[in-house]
């Protein structure tokens, strides 16, 4: 079974830095994805990004881009210019299987504060 | 707009009392899902469907219930509440399981 570890339960970044949230995972699938999704106060899941497994360039979503080593089984979220905005919980999410064995697996989230 | 809604956002009920969190989906996704969300555990899938009359368990699906009988649709069912199914519940849907999944609001419940 695949399992998603994000190893920082809190973290906090001034505005306008940057920070980098860390996400491991573990599988033995060759193609699967990742993913990013932001959980603000209003508890909406909200996607960041996505990476494909196949595709060696990092995703970039303007503030927001990973770095993403799939040999280490890595999955870090870089945020620059961070904005009072980005003060949510972010989970990593791992997307392997084919078919009914299709499973989107979530890690235990990293909640960010942005402060003044 | 393109989206997933659930109802209701929030519910208090007491223990045993049967209840449905409805999940409608506007996208015409194939691939539906619940989740829960408690603190310190992320979110655990508790039941997904693949496609109309196909539905099978995730990883936490003790004390639920669902059903597809219909595409856009994809209720959970609480047959006996109890006060540990207290959370955060989630629908999602993607067109296909290998797609991105997008998100309903969330359904806040209390069991009592």
């Amino acid at each position: 079974a695949q399992t998603v570890t994000q190893s920082q339960p809190e973290m906090s970044v001034q505005e306008a830095e940057t920070v980098t949230l860390s996400c491991t995972y573990d599988t033995s699938e060759n193609n699967y994805y990742l993913f990013w999704y932001k959980q603000p106060p209003s508890r909406q899941m909200i996607l960041v990004i996505r990476q494909e497994a196949y595709k060696q360039q990092n995703a970039t979503e303007n503030r927001f881009s990973v770095n993403f080593q799939k040999a280490a089984k890595s999955f870090s979220l870089k945020i620059s210019d961070s904005q009072l905005g980005d003060t949510a919980m972010y989970f990593c999410a791992f997307l392997g299987g084919t078919g009914t064995a299709s499973k989107l697996t979530f890690g235990t989230g990293t909640r960010l504060q942005v402060t003044l | 707009e393109a989206q997933v809604t659930q109802n209701p956002r929030y519910l208090i009920t007491v223990t045993g009392k049967k209840l449905t969190v409805t999940c409608s989906q506007n996208m015409n996704h194939e691939y539906m899902s619940w989740y829960r969300q408690d603190p310190g555990l992320g979110l655990r899938q508790i039941y997904y469907s693949m496609n109309v009359e196909v539905t099978d368990k995730g990883d936490v699906p003790e004390g639920y219930k669902v059903s597809r009988k219909e595409k856009r649709n994809f209720p959970l069912i609480l047959e006996s509440p109890s006060p540990n199914q207290t959370s955060l519940y989630f629908c999602a849907s993607s067109l296909f399981p290998q797609e991105t999944q997008y998100f309903g609001p969330g359904t806040r419940l209390l069991v009592l």
